[in-house]
């Protein structure tokens, strides 16, 4: 049984469209995550909600929007895409107070040309 | 401004020595800290965490120490095996479990 899952694994698209990632935790963790790994292999946090309520918002184009309809789900939708969009989306899950550590899904490449 | 540095993007061990990943910090209010291990087409794994309370961790193979006055943490692992070829990741919060600033990697190879 997958913890954390991401759908689509890949994602090629054209400049401009609107696409959405999907992600689901079945670990019943409280605290859902977005991150983008870009081409210097940073993972950089975009997103962070708590029981569904955005807690953590970085300095990201409000072309990027997430929606979290349940604890269980956080999905990603992008408006209007860009060149440099193109990275690989990691979702993430954890239980607030447990420590740290979060669970990662298996990533979203996607490359919009 | 990367406030969590891995200078050392790749590192290749002989197996059954040991392994030292570096990451250097800049940021004197991070006080907790994780490795993870990532595999190719795979999402990252939690190894091991360190409080700034402490300066040693010990899982197992896995020895995370962390040098506050220097901003220094390193991962050991000894004997290294060639299953732990992958990339490692170091990670620091700051008083605040959600938000974790990530290095950018150090591909390790053990040779068999």
């Amino acid at each position: 049984d997958t913890a954390v899952s991401q759908t689509p694994k890949y994602l090629v698209t054209q400049m401009g469209n609107d696409k959405s990632i999907k992600c689901e935790q079945n670990l019943g963790h409280d605290t859902m995550y977005w991150y983008k790994q870009d081409s210097k292999k940073f993972l950089k946090i975009m997103f962070s909600y708590n029981n569904k309520e955005l807690i953590i918002n970085e300095t990201v184009p409000n072309r990027f929007s997430p929606k979290s309809p349940d604890k269980a789900h956080l999905n990603l939708h992008i408006n209007s895409l860009e060149l440099g969009d193109s990275a690989v989306y990691f979702c993430a899950s954890s239980q607030r107070n447990s420590g740290g550590s979060q669970f990662f899904g298996p990533g979203t490449r996607l490359t919009v040309l | 401004d990367q406030q969590v540095k891995q200078n050392s993007p790749s590192l290749s061990v002989q197996e059954g020595r040991i392994s030292i990943l570096n990451c250097d910090y800049t940021n004197s209010m991070f006080d907790y800290f994780l490795w993870y291990k990532k595999y190719p087409a795979e999402g990252p794994t939690f190894l091991i965490s360190i409080s700034s309370i402490k300066d040693k961790n010990e899982d197992g193979r896995f020895t995370v120490f962390l040098n506050k006055s220097a901003k220094h943490l390193s991962l050991h692992i000894v004997p290294s095996q060639p299953g732990d070829s992958a990339v490692y990741f170091c990670a620091a919060s700051a008083d605040d479990f959600n938000k974790f600033y990530f290095g950018s990697g150090t591909k390790l190879n053990v040779k068999p």
